[in-house]
């Protein structure tokens, strides 16, 4: 079965640092690019970044220069480095599979709060 | 920059109903277009992809149509499981990936 799992939300004050992973199992993760989406509650979805298979990564203009997207292809792993968190951040995080421009598996999502 | 305007933003219909919601870019896409289903609480899930293909396992009630810059979702008749938030997205060479701001498909 496909899957990913997404781990590593929480509570962290604004200016703080956050790790959020994703676990994959089921594909060759290797061969797909890879997004992590977000969704304040409410709210719509919002593209925060993508990695492709060679490395190369994107992001749009909100998250560029604070959040720093990776991958482990060896243990299967995405994961999102957030710094400088604010409390527009705030939000449920999904990690999904890119298939061209769309994206065809999502995970059920890693909660971040930014407060004090 | 492209943008992705849904209309309408929310949308009563009962069981049984044909619906349609409508995504309209800004600028001309040609066909690369997607839409989504998300439930209250739950990820969103591929429904079409290209404007009009289907994703494996959805219902054939489920259809895309439209290019360049007006896309259509239609359900040929609305079932209980239905009643859901609708997104279509993008891919420009600017933004990169766009989603619309949402339909909001609720009972009558």
């Amino acid at each position: 079965e496909v899957q990913l799992v997404e781990s590593g939300g929480g509570l962290v004050q604004p200016g703080g640092s956050l790790r959020l992973s994703c676990a994959a199992s089921g594909f060759t993760f290797s061969s797909y690019d890879m997004h992590w989406v977000r969704q304040a509650t409410g709210k719509g979805l919002e593209w925060v970044s993508a990695i492709g298979t060679a490395g190369d990564t994107y992001y749009p203009g909100s998250v560029k220069g604070r959040f720093t997207i990776s991958r482990e292809n060896a243990k299967n792993s995405l994961y999102l480095q957030m710094n400088s968190l604010r409390a527009e951040d705030t939000a449920v995080y999904y990690c999904a599979r890119g298939s061209t421009y769309y994206m065809d598996v999502w995970g059920k999502g890693t909660t971040v709060t930014v407060s004090s | 920059a492209i943008q992705l305007t849904q209309s309408p933003s929310s949308l009563s219909a009962s069981v049984g109903d044909r619906v349609t919601i409508t995504c309209r870019a800004s600028q001309g896409i040609s066909s690369a277009l997607a839409w989504y289903q998300q439930k209250p609480g739950k990820a969103p899930k591929l429904l079409i992809y290209d404007a009009s293909s289907l994703e494996s396992g959805v219902p054939s009630r489920f259809s895309g149509s439209g290019s360049g810059t007006d896309f259509t979702l239609t359900i040929s008749s609305l079932q209980p499981e239905d009643f859901a938030t609708y997104y279509c997205q993008q891919f420009n060479s600017y933004l990169l990936y766009t989603f619309g701001q949402g339909t909001k498909l609720e009972i009558k």
